[in-house]
């Protein structure tokens, strides 16, 4: 157990609509990392927070937002969803030394 | 690209043999992390290695990290076939905080 956990655990959506996916981190934790992995592939950084602030972003459109709450909760946001948007996304939180710990994952598919 | 390689891409051994999966990156890194994932689940932690560090070990586990030629290596020893899943190396690049960034990963199964 990693202490992160996230809901739902799979969400079925259509090309168009908007998704929020939650996560709650270790108590704590102030950073909180959020990726995307496709069916065969590495996980792919979205974004961080830090303390409620954006604290960094990969190569994803603006579609893709976040918030962090400072009850070590946060949410991804996604709209306008596309086709291939559909994939596991993970949220992880950093400890003290660096490490991050995942939570089990979200699998969204976009009809 | 920031991100992590690993090699080979899938690995099959016999229970009881070890197994060797490597990492190699481009730019400098402040740590690298080592990650098991079973069959679409979320990843689980294996061990964090700073870039100060050349070896770690954590039970069956032994990560090795040479920052001149920007590779590392994890070492399963005595594998069982539980340690069937894919493997991954992440690295947090030098400038760019605590943000990871993944390789492919290493298909690992162990034959009973």
């Amino acid at each position: 157990e990693t202490g992160v956990t996230q809901s739902p655990t799979h969400l079925i959506k259509t090309r168009g609509q908007q998704v929020t996916l939650r996560c709650s981190s270790q108590s704590g934790h102030n950073t909180v990392s959020w990726y995307q992995q496709a069916l065969g592939q590495g996980p792919q950084f979205i974004f961080q927070y830090y303390r409620e602030e954006e604290n960094g972003r990969g190569n994803f459109p603006p579609r893709f937002s976040g918030l962090q709450f400072p009850n070590y909760s946060s949410e991804l946001n996604v709209n306008a969803l596309e086709l291939d948007d559909s994939a596991l996304y993970l949220c992880a939180s950093n400890s003290d030394l660096n490490e991050q710990f995942f939570g089990p994952g979200t699998r969204l598919t976009v009809l | 690209s920031q991100q992590g390689e690993e090699d080979p891409q899938a690995l099959s051994i016999q229970e009881g043999e070890n197994a060797t999966m490597n990492c190699s990156y481009k730019t400098s890194i402040n740590n690298l992390q080592w990650y098991r994932q079973n069959s679409g689940r979320g990843l689980v932690h294996l061990i964090l290695i700073r870039s100060n560090e050349r070896e770690k070990h954590s039970g069956r586990l032994r990560v090795t990290l040479d920052t001149s030629k920007k590779s590392s290596s994890l070492l399963i020893t005595a594998s069982r076939a539980a340690d069937t899943a894919s493997y991954f190396c992440a690295t947090d690049h030098s400038g760019t905080g605590n943000q990871f960034y993944f390789g492919t990963g290493t298909s690992l199964t162990v034959i009973p």
